[in-house]
């Protein structure tokens, strides 16, 4: 089965400082990946998803992540965090699990807290 | 606003009580999942239906059941229920969950308290 790390549990960062949160996965065949994002009593909303071509993909609100194959990772970045990107973000992995199914694995997310 | 709809927003019932979820999907989604998010355990999948079929089962309690209904919404039936699952519950839904390129979008969740 696939498993989804999350390295950082909790970052904090001052306004206008550059993120990196680091997503690893264990998986043998192909993957789509996928950052979501939670603000504080909200739910998740979908920051970016890999699919397949360009490694490096754009997502809403200045977000970008890049997948690296041969690490197994798809870390995220901003490169200058806002007080208002205060939020829990979670890295998923959607992969084949049989029978025709994929599977969505969730990482346990990483804190966010950027300090004015 | 993903399109996901749920209710109640919050509950708040006693231990050994049962109580009932609600989901509807997207419009067009054909898919409903059912996640579980505590502070311990983190954001854990539950169950999955397609086309009101069970397709997948996660980390679902016995005491926990759900169906999905012709016209597509979902309900998350949890019963006999203890101090531990007090969580919120989140439903998402889906267009194509054969399909990899398949992607889930939330709804707002529904907070549970049990005392």
């Amino acid at each position: 089965a696939q498993s989804v790390s999350q390295h950082n549990h909790h970052v904090i960062l001052s306004e206008a400082a550059s993120l990196e949160l680091g997503c690893n996965y264990s998986y043998g065949g192909t993957v789509n990946l996928f950052w979501y994002v939670q603000y504080p009593g909200q739910h998740l909303q979908l920051l970016l998803k890999y699919f397949s071509g360009d490694p490096l993909v754009k997502g809403i609100k200045g977000f970008e992540a890049e997948f690296i194959k041969s690490k197994f990772s798809f870390n995220l970045r901003k490169p200058s965090v806002q007080w208002s990107d205060t939020a829990e973000y979670f890295c998923a992995v959607n992969a084949y699990s049989g029978a025709g199914s994929y599977q969505l694995t969730f990482g346990k997310g990483t804190k966010l807290s950027v300090i004015p | 606003d993903s399109g996901v709809t749920q209710t109640p927003k919050h509950l708040i019932t006693a231990t050994g009580q049962r109580v009932t979820l609600r989901c509807s999907p997207r419009s067009g989604d054909l898919s409903v999942y059912w996640y579980q998010q505590s502070l311990d355990q983190g954001l854990q999948f539950l169950i999955q239906y397609y086309n009101g079929e069970e397709r997948a089962k996660g980390n679902i309690l016995e005491r926990f059941s759900a169906q999905q209904f012709p016209d597509l919404h979902s309900e998350l039936n949890l019963s006999s229920l203890e101090l531990g699952d007090s969580a919120l519950y989140f439903c998402a839904s889906s267009f194509e969950p054969g399909h990899r390129t398949d992607t889930q979008y939330f709804g707002p969740g529904t907070r549970l308290t049990v005392l």
